[in-house]
């Protein structure tokens, strides 16, 4: 089982659509959750931390059920920029220190 | 600007051949790391260091070689021993000193192979 798993998609939604993508994680030893969000042949490049209580930064919620060892972003008024890869990321405290796990990401395009 | 500073770009390497991914930051951060991307794949870890003179393996440092002498440079060295070098290699770096801290990347070198 991968360590964090995230649908593929694409999602393809139009414009103004409100779409959610979800991350299971399976240590319950995260310690810390983020969103980065990949353009195409570009690096990876921080959406948003993902805070126990959940967060919003403008159009984008994140949320985290430890329980469940659940994280969700949700995008509201979808944007034809906001066409990428969003990468579902956690913190793992190791013997060598820290390691970030990346699931392997889900395609998001927003279309006219 | 502070930042994380990744090079070259594009590189091509003959096979058999050694070559070094260059990766520099400013951001004085006792972490960094190598990851490597193929085409339609999630980011693979190759080596981390948290610290200077020190760094571990990841999951697929087979073939590959690093070196911390200094805080800011850590340089990839791949080997003829790595099969399939063709990749997209990201260089990331990370400040350790408050929990919970994200990782920024550089913007990559594109490895291929002649």
């Amino acid at each position: 089982r991968k360590e964090v798993e995230q649908d593929p998609g694409p999602f393809n939604v139009p414009e103004g659509a409100t779409v959610a993508f979800n991350c299971t994680y399976s240590n319950s030893a995260s310690q810390s959750f983020f969103w980065y969000r990949q353009d195409c042949r570009k690096e990876p490049k921080l959406l948003m931390s993902v805070y126990s209580s959940g967060n919003e930064d403008g159009r984008f919620t994140a949320q985290l059920n430890r329980a469940s060892q659940y994280i969700s972003l949700l995008i509201r008024d979808s944007k034809l920029s906001d066409s990428a890869t969003y990468l579902c990321v956690a913190d793992i405290l190791t013997g060598g220190g820290n390691k970030l796990t990346f699931g392997t990401g889900t395609q998001l395009k927003v279309e006219l | 600007d502070g930042g994380i500073t990744q090079s070259p770009k594009y590189l091509f390497r003959k096979e058999g051949q050694n070559v070094t991914l260059s990766c520099e930051q400013n951001l004085n951060h006792d972490a960094m790391y190598w990851y490597r991307q193929d085409p339609g794949q999630g980011l693979r870890l190759i080596y981390y260091s948290q610290i200077v003179n020190d760094f571990q393996k990841g999951d697929i440092a087979e073939g590959y070689s690093v070196s911390r002498e200094k805080k800011e440079s850590f340089p990839l060295t791949v080997t003829s021993a790595q099969k399939n070098p063709t990749a997209f290699y990201l260089c990331a770096s990370r400040g350790d000193r408050i929990p919970g801290q994200p990782q920024h990347f550089g913007d990559g070198t594109r490895l291929s192979i002649l």
